[in-house]
């Protein structure tokens, strides 16, 4: 089954800064990768979403990549405030119906 | 909002009972998924149904069970409880019951807190 691992580690940053957050899968190729944002006790919410044959997505601040060479996807956000302060969820497709979800990063902005 | 409901918020039982976790997923979807969120696990997939039929199946333990109904709201079953079930169960759904190449979104409901005590 597939494998999904992100930084355990908080990622701490200042306002204005971008920020990256990667997530490496170690099995197969995914058809997608998903990146979701979770405030404490919340759902999940949906962000981007791309897939194997693009390189990259943008939706306005947020920037996601997919290196299928380094079995990679890097989350960017530029110009982070602290209301990005939340943990960021990387998910792909495993099997034929389901989602697989790493563990997630911690970001803080600090203003 | 989601348009993901989930019964109850929060939950606090003891050891060795029974509780039922329910869902209404967004309206028009016909899939649901179940997820268990622990500290140490992160999200854990744990069972999912389309259309009343179960699709798959993940880390469910036979303990618990679910089931969809015709009217497509869910039901999460958990059983003989141990202090190890407390966690943050999440309902999912989405339109479609095919994720794996298409790349549907699933959206979250807020969450059951159970503390088994």
């Amino acid at each position: 089954s597939q494998k999904i691992e992100q930084n355990s580690e908080a990622l701490n940053i200042q306002e204005g800064k971008t920020a990256t957050l990667t997530c490496n899968y170690t099995n197969y190729s995914p058809a997608y990768l998903q990146w979701y944002r979770q405030d404490p006790g919340r759902g999940p919410v949906f962000l981007l979403l791309i897939r194997e044959n693009e390189k990259e997505k943008r939706k306005e601040r947020l920037k996601v990549t997919f290196d299928t060479t380094l079995k990679q996807s890097l989350f960017h956000i530029t110009a982070s405030q602290p209301a990005d302060s939340a943990t960021y969820l990387c998910a792909s497709n495993s099997g034929y119906s389901t989602l697989t979800f790493g563990k997630g990063t911690m970001l803080l902005v600090s203003p | 909002d989601s348009g993901v409901t989930q019964t109850p918020k929060h939950l606090i039982t003891a050891t060795g009972q029974r509780v039922t976790l329910r869902c209404s997923p967004r309206s028009g979807d016909l899939s649901v998924y179940w997820y268990q969120q622990s500290l140490d696990q992160g999200l854990q997939f744990l069972i999912q149904y389309y259309n009343g039929e179960e699709r798959a199946k993940g880390n469910i333990l036979e303990r618990f069970s679910a089931q969809q109904f015709p009217d497509l709201h869910s039901e999460l079953n958990l059983s003989s409880l141990e202090l190890g079930d407390s966690a943050l169960y999440f309902c999912a759904s989405s339109v479609e019951g095919n994720l794996g190449t298409l790349g549907n979104t699933i959206y979250f409901g807020e969450g059951s807190w159970l503390t088994v005590v």
